[in-house]
């Protein structure tokens, strides 16, 4: 299995920074990466796939980027609802597996 | 409106056995690639299996030879049979929808179920 660390595992920010979380892969894996955020008690939202596109109705504030084995989500301009939980995701190879979370915490 | 409605979690023994349902509207299941996907209780996610279109089945190895994914057509409802449960299969189980082609990027989630294995 394809294994991802997550980094950083909590971040601190205020409304309006700008922040950048990372998933390095322990193989390369193209641009087949996804990215999902989770709020408390609710189910992952898809944000981006292809590394690099954005899924349909998410804010252009968030961005990613990346290919093979580093790979970047970032939020410009962070406002309040923004707050919860991230994963990143590959599914270059089975099994797909999950990055092990970012929870983005207010400052 | 795309909508995923999973229901038969609950609380059940070592060894015991659930039917995870979940009904989905706004699309057709049969046309789609479905997954199960796994949280444990303040815990990261994990893949649990796949059905594709065509019917075909996939499962994590940690499942494997215990659970088994199907659908039922007419009724638009994905389902996953557990047996042989194990305190770690403890999480809360969402269905997901596939995006398009990408088989394994999910865009259409349920709000989960809870399944608690304990005695």
């Amino acid at each position: 299995a394809i294994w991802m660390t997550q980094s950083p595992s909590l971040l601190s920010a205020s409304t309006g920074d700008r922040v950048t979380i990372s998933c390095r892969m322990s193989q390369g894996i193209s641009s087949y990466l996804a990215w999902y955020q989770q709020k408390p008690g609710k189910a992952p939202e898809l944000l981006i796939y292809a590394a690099s596109t954005l899924q349909s109705g998410v804010p252009s504030r968030f961005s990613g980027s990346g290919s093979g084995t580093d790979f970047t989500l970032t939020i410009s301009c962070l406002q309040s609802e923004d707050f919860a939980t991230y994963y990143c995701q590959q599914y270059y190879s089975f099994p797909p597996t999950f990055g092990q979370g970012t929870k983005l915490e207010i400052k | 409106e795309v909508q995923l409605v999973e229901s038969g979690g609950g609380l059940v023994q070592p060894g015991g056995s659930l039917r995870l349902s979940c009904a989905a509207s706004g699309f057709t299941v049969s046309s789609n690639y479905m997954s199960w996907v796994r949280q444990a209780p303040g815990k990261g996610l994990e893949w649990v299996s796949v059905i594709y279109s065509g019917g075909s089945t996939y499962y994590a190895d940690s499942v494997k030879g215990r659970f088994t994914i199907s659908r039922h057509n007419s009724k638009n409802t994905l389902y996953l049979q557990m047996n042989s449960l194990r305190a770690e299969d403890t999480a809360v189980y969402y269905c997901a929808r596939s995006l398009g082609d990408t088989a394994m990027v999910y865009d259409y989630w349920g709000q989960g179920t809870l399944v608690t294995v304990s005695s």
